[in-house]
């Protein structure tokens, strides 16, 4: 079972908009990384943010974490169709090598 | 470096079948893995390997599941006696050992059990 929860589910925008996507866990971590997956393709890493670090900015991107409330947001700004796509938050529990994968928010970008 | 790469891509059998998939990692990467992911959900873990050790296997696995790493180089996943609920797209991926290093994930072998 999925020991990670992202909302919205699904997001639908327009070109030029900002997208907000969060994600909620529910163990301690030690860093938290986001996914891109385009239909049928595998994943791609998109930025990691440390236990120790609150917020992180790559090109577009900006990631929030918060680990009283165990959870974290990622950013789009600017959307481009381009970035239509599945977003993924991921995580490792303290006591294991293997990353838990969230449920993932759909995001829709209409030009 | 080209990538992750898996074989084949698309698997259709008749349940009650057994098939096997191959993963080629990215050759400096010690660290292997086996995802397995369902429509409009996000990948579940199925095992790990470092080198060629098998150190994590999921509880989802049953013992139909086999998973090998000779040598720690390339990696087959197994399955027996195939049932409907193993369709699925199965994804592999590989990193450098390390705290937070990313996992690069192949484009996934598709699996259809009729």
């Amino acid at each position: 079972s999925q020991q990670g929860e992202e909302d919205p589910q699904a997001l639908s925008i327009q070109e030029g908009e900002n997208a907000t996507m969060n994600c909620s866990y529910k163990t301690s971590i030690n860093n938290l990384q986001w996914y891109r997956q385009n239909s049928g393709r595998g994943l791609v890493h998109l930025i990691l943010i440390r236990s120790n670090e609150r917020e992180k900015h790559s090109g577009r991107l900006r990631v929030t974490l918060d680990t009283s409330k165990k959870s974290s947001s990622l950013l789009i700004t600017a959307s481009r169709a381009a970035d239509t796509a599945s977003y993924f938050c991921a995580f490792r529990m303290d006591s294991s090598y293997k990353l838990i994968f969230g449920s993932g928010t759909r995001l829709l970008v209409r030009p | 470096d080209t990538g992750v790469s898996q074989n084949p891509r698309h698997k259709i059998t008749k349940r009650g079948q057994n098939v096997t998939f191959r993963c080629d990692p990215i050759s400096e990467h010690n660290r292997l893995y086996w995802y397995r992911q369902t429509l409009g959900q996000g990948p579940e873990f199925l095992t790990y390997f470092q080198n060629e050790a098998q150190l994590e296997k999921s509880r989802l696995l049953s013992d139909r599941f086999s998973a090998e790493r000779p040598k720690g180089s390339f990696s087959t996943l197994e399955i027996q006696r195939t049932e409907q609920g193993d369709s699925a797209m199965y994804l592999c991926a590989s990193s450098l050992s390390g705290e937070g290093s990313p996992l690069h994930f192949g484009n996934g072998t598709r699996l259809t059990v009729t």
